[in-house]
């Protein structure tokens, strides 16, 4: 069975632009969570989505925004990317629900000049 | 609400000793614990999870890690250090029901010496 995938894995933005990451969760996974992993603050939980519903959200500004589609597959976009949005940006995918074991993909690097 | 501590941003053994690697969580009801390992510029990998049952999980590459209530731990352990397991090694704790998502830990970097 093929693991989470995420796309692309590196990304390099100018300040102020705008950026859409995908990830395509384990066959059969209707969970998608995504993180931003960051040397100071280390995982930090973005948002997670379940049959195309956002279920849960952390502490982000409103530039972070995401989506889920009818075959589970999920996009974060970043509006008006600011330097200290640079980061891992990981997805992650479970069965039914977060709070049991989720498997990673391999995340994508944004770097915001 | 749930939180993770581990204790130690940074550990070092030498190649061949144990690896302890520490891990308390704080929890309104009975958690799900897990432990997941990252290596330099990819994803997390799940470890080992405790749910319920046995108190003494294994997991893959000779770790284990042991539930205790009381002391509201679950610290990592590996009886003999490899090189292969430097990384960084992330604690996450959940409430197992319902659909509130998991707690990470910091992280603890994992340094192994020849």
């Amino acid at each position: 069975k093929a693991g989470v995938t995420q796309t692309p894995r590196y990304l390099i933005k100018t300040r102020g632009q705008q950026v859409t990451l995908s990830c395509s969760p384990i066959s059969g996974h209707r969970s998608v969570s995504w993180y931003q992993q960051t040397p100071g603050q280390g995982l930090q939980f973005l948002f997670e989505y379940f049959s195309e519903t956002q279920r849960n959200k952390g502490n982000f500004p409103g530039r972070f925004s995401g989506r889920q589609f009818s075959n589970s597959r999920s996009e974060m976009n970043v509006s008006t990317l600011e330097l200290g949005d640079s980061a891992l940006y990981l997805c992650a995918s479970s069965l039914e629900q977060p709070s049991h074991e989720q498997y990673f993909g391999p995340g994508t690097r944004l770097t915001v000049t | 609400a749930q939180s993770v501590t581990q204790l130690g941003s940074h550990v070092s053994v030498s190649e061949g000793a144990l690896v302890l690697l520490r891990c308390n969580y704080s929890s309104s009801v009975p958690p799900y614990l897990f432990w997941y390992v990252q290596y330099p510029n990819q994803g997390l990998q799940l470890l080992l999870k405790y749910t319920t049952g046995a108190t003494l999980v294994k997991g893959i590459n000779g770790f284990e890690a042991e539930f205790k209530k009381s002391e509201t731990s679950f610290h990592l352990t590996k009886p003999s250090a490899h090189m292969s397991d430097a990384a960084e090694y992330f604690c996450a704790v959940s409430r197992g029901s319902g659909n509130t998502p998991l707690v990470f830990g910091k992280g603890t970097r994992l340094s192994v010496i020849a």
